[in-house]
């Protein structure tokens, strides 16, 4: 069984502000860990993504994420924020293979200039 | 690579008719999954085809939807017959093993 509890609904930042964006997982097994995108009326984009190797997992944006097995954590941050950041964000376990990928309920960043 | 193409973007149809949505993989990726994504209940999974063969139909909710994948290429989702709780964004995604590529997907609106 896997979940995904995303902290913080909509998260409000300044313009050059650090963005932070939390999530933590639930996974039987050792779990792949994906943060994805979605700008509004657009499919979901993918942002990062952990499957082994290297903790910290840069992506697309300047966003990057690092995971951390013993706090089951793997949060998305950026240094500083920018007015076109503004979108939904969510975050997702899987377990590799084909298997199916668990997503949080989101998180909307509102950038403020 | 065109991506993951689904259509029609946007359809309005009446309760009671039957809505046919289509997807198209992206080439070479061998599963295939169907979302629903609604304000209430977030990302759904509906069900999800690997290798062209249902795996898991758990999410689809009511014996109303169905989904076929007859090739590696094309994909269908349909509701006969549709109902208004059924408006949602249905999202078709491909994935080869580590990562999914979604579509635009489908704005429907049963009315």
């Amino acid at each position: 069984a896997q979940s995904v509890t995303q902290l913080g609904s909509h998260v409000s930042v300044s313009e050059g502000a650090l963005v932070l964006l939390r999530c933590n997982y639930s996974s039987s097994v050792p779990p792949y860990l994906f943060w994805y995108v979605q700008y509004p009326n657009q499919g979901l984009q993918l942002l990062l993504k952990y499957t082994t190797g290297a903790t910290l997992v840069k992506g697309i944006n300047g966003f990057e994420a690092e995971f951390k097995k013993s706090e089951t954590s793997f949060h998305l941050t950026k240094p500083s924020a920018h007015m076109s950041d503004a979108a939904e964000y969510f975050c997702a376990v899987g377990s590799g293979g084909y298997q199916k990928v668990t997503f949080g309920i989101g998180t909307k960043l509102q950038v403020i200039p | 690579d065109a991506g993951v193409i689904q259509s029609p973007r946007h359809e309005v149809t009446e309760m009671g008719q039957e809505v046919t949505l289509r997807c198209k993989p992206i080439s070479g990726h061998n599963s295939l999954f169907w979302y629903r994504q609604t304000m209430m209940r977030g990302l759904e999974l509906l069900i999800y085809f690997n290798n062209n063969v249902p795996i898991d139909d758990s999410g689809m909710p009511e014996d109303r939807f169905s989904a076929k994948m007859p090739n590696a290429s094309f994909s269908t989702l349909k509701i006969q017959p549709s109902e208004p709780r059924d408006s949602a964004v249905y999202f078709c995604a491909s994935s080869p093993v580590d990562g999914y590529t979604f579509g635009s997907g489908t704005r429907l609106t049963v009315v």
